[in-house]
């Protein structure tokens, strides 16, 4: 919704990094969520972004350019249980506006 | 903390029959509470924002008369699916706002924390 962008589908091995982009409109932008689904269960949180630059927890990275409309998750060191869907989630209004979602495949 | 629950987890039902579905904040208090429909290998579509102790704000193209929301406490909020059709078979799932009244807390002020979700199914 509200044109957010990230790719439908990647596929990684474990072990790898894999880099999830996320473009979106800039109006009216008061922050951007990252949470992970798996089939059939709700969205967990994973990152917040509301200022400019690279916010790192454990094995997961989130990067955000406000300018540009653009943010980032960087999953290192994937395992198998990382297979899951990952969406970008914009905060407008106190209302997010989610992505169609990158779904993850983790090869051994 | 910051535990929300729905109920229930699955349902199904015959057409034209009306479903319930109950969001609960189970630690925190939660003034506002959001419903959201996601179809097969869709994302989150918000329905309505759900605000304690007011009407519901419906997004654009979402019938209000076939979606009941009723906020009547601080820790619960439901969706009412009236004379459900198959195509309302979806995932329903509910998100809770934390409200941080404290400063140093501001960049996590907008975070929504999610119920596991309904699967509503429709005959």
């Amino acid at each position: 919704g509200q044109n957010i962008d990230q790719p439908t589908e990647m596929t990684a091995t474990e072990g790898a990094i894999v880099q999830i982009n996320c473009t979106y409109q800039t109006s009216g932008f008061n922050g951007l969520f990252w949470y992970q689904q798996h089939a059939g269960e709700a969205p967990t949180f994973l990152s917040y972004n509301v200022l400019d630059g690279l916010e790192e927890k454990g094995r997961f990275s989130s990067f955000l350019s406000r300018s540009k409309g653009y943010s980032y998750l960087l999953l290192k060191e994937l395992q198998m249980k990382d297979s899951a869907s990952y969406l970008c989630a914009v905060n407008r209004d106190y209302k997010l506006s989610f992505g169609a979602g990158t779904t993850v495949t983790v090869r051994a | 903390g910051a535990v929300v629950s729905q109920h229930p987890s699955r349902v199904i039902c015959k057409s034209g029959t009306s479903v319930k579905i109950e969001c609960r904040s189970l630690d925190f208090q939660a003034t506002t509470m959001f419903w959201y429909r996601q179809f097969p290998k869709k994302s989150l579509m918000l329905m309505a924002t759900s605000n304690e102790g007011s009407k519901a704000t419906y997004e654009q193209g979402v019938e209000k008369d076939k979606f009941l929301i009723n906020h009547a406490s601080l820790t619960l909020s439901t969706l009412t699916v009236t004379s459900a059709h198959p195509e309302d078979s979806s995932f329903y799932i509910c998100s809770a706002r934390v409200y941080y009244g404290r400063e140093g807390r501001i960049n996590r002020a907008n975070e929504q924390f999610f119920g596991p979700g309904t699967r509503l199914t429709v005959l």
